[in-house]
């Protein structure tokens, strides 16, 4: 079946625009989740929903990052007033039930602000 | 605080030789332990994972070993091929929480012919 999909796979912002990116999780997946991967390291915990309900943000860095999953299904992330400390990839993932066992990512976003 | 050390950096290992990445981690409450794969350009991808009930865990040649009192587990790739020259993260998680997975900071392993 298919799995988790990102889009764009590619975004290029100037310094202070707005983006907005996007996860498909795996159909009937209740649990998704973003993190932020930096250049060689590993991913870092964002935000957590549980179908529509975000219940957990602690790892957002700032309050220019806000998430959204209004149908339980689709979600974005959307930062507004990039920095270039955003310069990152964003990766999605989804598990089946409300806990979040067995995780699977997307391929990413690599946002590069310039 | 990292709350999931890794190690080594970087490996290199022998074609059909083994492949062995060791974790180490602080938070008791971590009870699932689960091992990506992660190749250039592509999202992470669920390899094997572990409970803290089981010792070991074996899935083809790939086996998670776990040390509990220790509070490490290890990921042994058994004979290691070229296909499998990747970066591996380990992570930990707890259902206590939000199950936030913490990862380490990567191994990338090259398997040389």
């Amino acid at each position: 079946g298919a799995g988790v999909s990102q889009s764009p796979r590619y975004k290029v912002a100037k310094r202070g625009q707005d983006v907005a990116l996007r996860c498909d999780p795996i159909s009937g997946h209740v649990s998704l989740f973003w993190y932020q991967q930096a250049l060689g390291q590993g991913p870092e915990f964002l935000t957590y929903f549980q179908n529509e309900a975000q219940l957990d943000k602690s790892g957002l860095p700032s309050d220019r990052f806000f998430a959204e999953r209004p149908e339980g299904s689709v979600s974005t992330l959307k930062i507004q007033r990039t920095q270039q400390e955003d310069s990152a990839v964003y990766l999605c993932a989804s598990s089946y039930g409300t806990g979040g066992y067995e995780q699977y990512f997307g391929p990413g976003t690599r946002l590069t602000v310039t | 605080q990292q709350q999931v050390k890794q190690s080594p950096q970087s490996l290199i290992v022998q074609k059909g030789g083994i492949s062995i990445i060791n974790c180490a981690y602080e938070n008791t409450a971590f009870d699932y332990f689960p091992w990506y794969q992660q190749f250039p350009g592509k999202g992470p991808a669920l390899l094997i994972a572990i409970r803290p009930d089981v010792s070991e865990k074996k899935e083809g040649r790939f086996t998670i070993s776990f040390n509990k009192s220790a509070k490490q587990f290890s990921l042994h790739i058994m004979d290691s091929q070229p296909g499998d020259s990747a970066t591996y993260f380990c992570a930990a998680s707890s259902g206590a929480g939000s199950y936030q997975l913490t990862f380490g900071k990567g191994t990338k392993l090259s398997v040389i012919p």
